[in-house]
């Protein structure tokens, strides 16, 4: 599979706990984005990476939350002090360095990382 | 901020009519619109997509058309068939510094055989 890949797909934790997951993008794709996804929601956008820098963060996104992409190349993104409120799916997506204005740059979503916090 | 509405939230056709979703947005440095298919327990892809140089884009029974005056964009899908049946999202976003995407809230569309 040559697409975007998460890890867990699934991750059931109790409050309080920290948890991480995993996004490998596709290989040549510079930018990476995580999203959160609720029942019955779109997508909601969290932040954003372009290469190893982190370019722009959601201003809902609490202090509990933080994403790194040391290497350019995959992606985490940790939750501490998990709140029921924190259950979602959680998705990345990823999509080529050039602007949406410029040329083909469809993103590409993963299959996401569903939280469940109990 | 920046905002994208989307209507209906659920949509019920039968098999073989058209179906339209609407969609409206707040930041007028937007200038691509993707439309999404989400299937239960799967992830969005991608159908089709328009930017802000184009008024309408069609591939086979969909089409999707732009206002930037109004900031009105719409999906159109002919012939509906059962297998159309998902969440469909729209989104705006490429304006500006940003590249993020904004989605709108989802319309859940059934195709009734």
């Amino acid at each position: 599979d040559t697409g975007v890949s998460q890890d867990p797909r699934h991750k059931i934790t109790k409050r309080g706990q920290n948890v991480t997951f995993r996004c490998d993008p596709i290989s040549e794709h510079n930018r990476l984005y995580w999203y959160r996804q609720t029942l019955g929601q779109g997508p909601e956008f969290l932040t954003y990476f372009q290469n190893e820098a982190q370019l722009e963060k959601s201003r809902l996104l609490s202090d509990r939350f933080s994403a790194e992409r040391p290497k350019g190349s995959f992606s985490t993104l940790e939750i501490q002090r998990t709140e029921q409120g924190d259950s979602a799916m959680y998705l990345c997506a990823s999509n080529t360095g050039t602007g949406f204005n410029l040329g083909a740059n469809v993103l590409t979503f993963g299959a996401g990382s569903r939280l469940t916090v109990l | 901020g920046e905002n994208v509405e989307q209507h209906p939230s659920t949509l019920s056709v039968q098999e073989g009519d058209s179906a339209v979703i609407k969609c409206t947005y707040s930041d007028s440095a937007s200038n691509y619109f993707p439309w999404y298919k989400q299937e239960l327990g799967k992830r969005p892809q991608l159908i089709i997509d328009i930017r802000s140089n184009v008024g309408e884009k069609k591939d086979q029974r969909i089409a999707v058309t732009l206002n930037k005056t109004a900031k009105h964009f719409s999906l159109h899908i002919t012939e509906t068939q059962p297998e159309d049946s998902a969440v469909y999202f729209c989104a705006a976003g490429g304006g500006g510094a940003t590249n993020k995407l904004i989605f709108g809230t989802g319309t859940l569309l059934a195709v009734q055989p």
